[in-house]
């Protein structure tokens, strides 16, 4: 089945420094990925939709230049938490989709990343 | 706006027997209803997608029912194990369209 790896799994960082994100498709090709946010017993948050060789797609009231997303590859994406900040902390999860035929997304996601900003 | 509504407190169930969680949501027509399961500080995992217009779809221990009328899935666990135990959280989807996640409902089988 469909693989996404996502690394690192867990991350502590100073306030102001920039973390880096990755997300892998391992066994397919992933011309759009997601990334998502999780607040502990919250629901998953879309924060911006990655797509290969183009700017990423934000939501409303995600900062994109805090939180800078490179698709540079069909097999990678980044997801790059700049200045960060205490309320930065989060659950961070990325997420690809071997598109169904039906246009179904189906999505795999990867194991997480725990940031946590002192 | 759209909304869509889980059973909020944990359910707590024996083993052996059927856990069945809710999803409501209002204001969406999905053309198809997810439901995922997430294990504590892991991704969700896919288990089972249905369609509009089916009524309902079986994998092994797991069913899961779509009422497009009521706005509602049940999501049906038979002969539940402490394995089982996890959130559990659907998603609602439109064709080519991103995902919207309900909160989820953590179930927790009991031995």
């Amino acid at each position: 089945g469909a693989v996404v790896s996502q690394h690192p799994s867990w991350v502590i960082c100073k306030s102001g420094t920039s973390v880096k994100i990755e997300c892998r498709s391992l066994d397919f090709q992933a011309t759009t990925m997601f990334w998502y946010r999780q607040f502990p017993k919250q629901s998953l948050m879309l924060m911006a939709t990655s797509n290969e060789g183009s700017k990423a797609t934000y939501e409303q009231g995600v900062e994109k230049d805090k939180f800078l997303i490179n698709h540079a590859s069909l097999t990678l994406s980044t997801l790059t938490v700049t200045s960060a900040h205490p309320e930065d902390s989060s659950f961070y999860i990325c997420s690809a989709s071997p598109l169904m035929s039906s246009g179904a997304n189906v999505l795999t996601f990867g194991a997480g990343s725990r940031l946590t900003v002192l | 706006s759209q909304k869509i509504e889980q059973n909020s407190e944990a359910l707590n169930i024996q083993e052996g027997k059927t856990a069945t969680l809710t999803c409501n949501y209002t204001n969406y027509s999905p053309a198809y209803l997810q439901w995922y399961r997430q294990d504590p500080g892991r991704g969700p995992v896919f288990l089972l997608l249905i369609r509009e217009n089916e009524k309902e779809k079986r994998k092994e221990r797991l069913k899961v029912t779509f009422d497009t009328t009521l706005k509602q899935s049940l999501f049906h666990i038979t002969a539940s194990q402490p394995a089982d135990s996890a959130t559990y959280l659907c998603a609602l989807g439109a064709l080519h369209s991103k995902l919207i996640f309900g909160t989820g409902t953590l179930l927790a089988v009991q031995p």
